[in-house]
């Protein structure tokens, strides 16, 4: 399987500054690459995929780079609702497609 | 606009077997356009993926859980259901069903259930 390690496991900033989380995979995946955002008590919900591509809906303020093993999710200006856990997932290599174990975002 | 909700026992036996079904409104499961999913989540952990299902019933499972796992669909009531045979303690989790687009490089969740919570106990 491919295993995907999400860093930090806890990130703290302020409303306003950039937050960037990073996602690392243990093999190639490509583009093949998903975010997604996780509020307390809330379904995930898909941010990003091919990398880089906001799915509908999603603000400017996410965006997401990096190909074959790294990949990164930059949010811009941190709202409120920002606050939240955030997981990325693999679709290149499986089965079984694979998800990070998160990186909790907190309010500094 | 898609809604996926999931529904079944939210308590189940150590050494029996766990089903729940996800009822998909909005759009027909029948579209050849997307596979549908179950994905499980831990109380306050990550997310796996379980298995998924095409309409005419072809199926992907985690290799992880194939020997113990069956996903079925019913197109007539736009549903489809997983079943988890001898489940234990680390099965607890809530579970989630999705959507996920039918073409290569598509196998990521745009549209998901609200969740259920599972718990296995003795």
């Amino acid at each position: 399987d491919t295993v995907m390690t999400q860093s930090p496991a806890i990130l703290s900033v302020s409303p306003g500054e950039r937050a960037t989380l990073s996602c690392r995979a243990s093999q190639n995946v490509g583009s093949d690459l998903a975010w997604y955002q996780q509020q307390r008590g809330q379904a995930p919900r898909l941010l990003i995929y091919g990398a880089s591509t906001r799915a509908t809906g999603i603000p400017a303020r996410f965006s997401g780079s990096g190909s074959g093993a790294e990949f990164t999710l930059t949010i811009s200006s941190l709202q409120s609702e920002d606050f939240a856990v955030y997981y990325c997932q693999q679709y290149n290599n499986w089965p079984p497609t694979t998800f990070g174990q998160g990186t909790r975002l907190e309010i500094k | 606009q898609l809604r996926l909700q999931e529904s079944g026992p939210g308590l189940v036996k150590t050494s029996e077997t766990l089903s729940l079904t996800c009822n998909v409104s909005g759009g027909p499961i029948s579209s050849p356009s997307y596979y549908w999913g179950w994905i499980r989540q831990p109380p306050g952990k990550g997310l796996e993926w379980i298995g998924s299902i095409y309409y005419s019933g072809t199926t992907y499972y985690n290799p992880s859980l194939k020997s113990r796992v069956t996903i079925s669909v019913d197109t007539s009531k736009n549903q489809f259901s997983l079943r988890v045979n001898s489940v234990t303690a680390a099965d607890t989790a809530l579970f989630y069903c999705a959507r996920r687009l039918a073409v290569a490089g598509g196998w990521y969740f745009d549209v998901w259930g609200r969740g259920t919570l599972v718990t296995v106990s003795s």
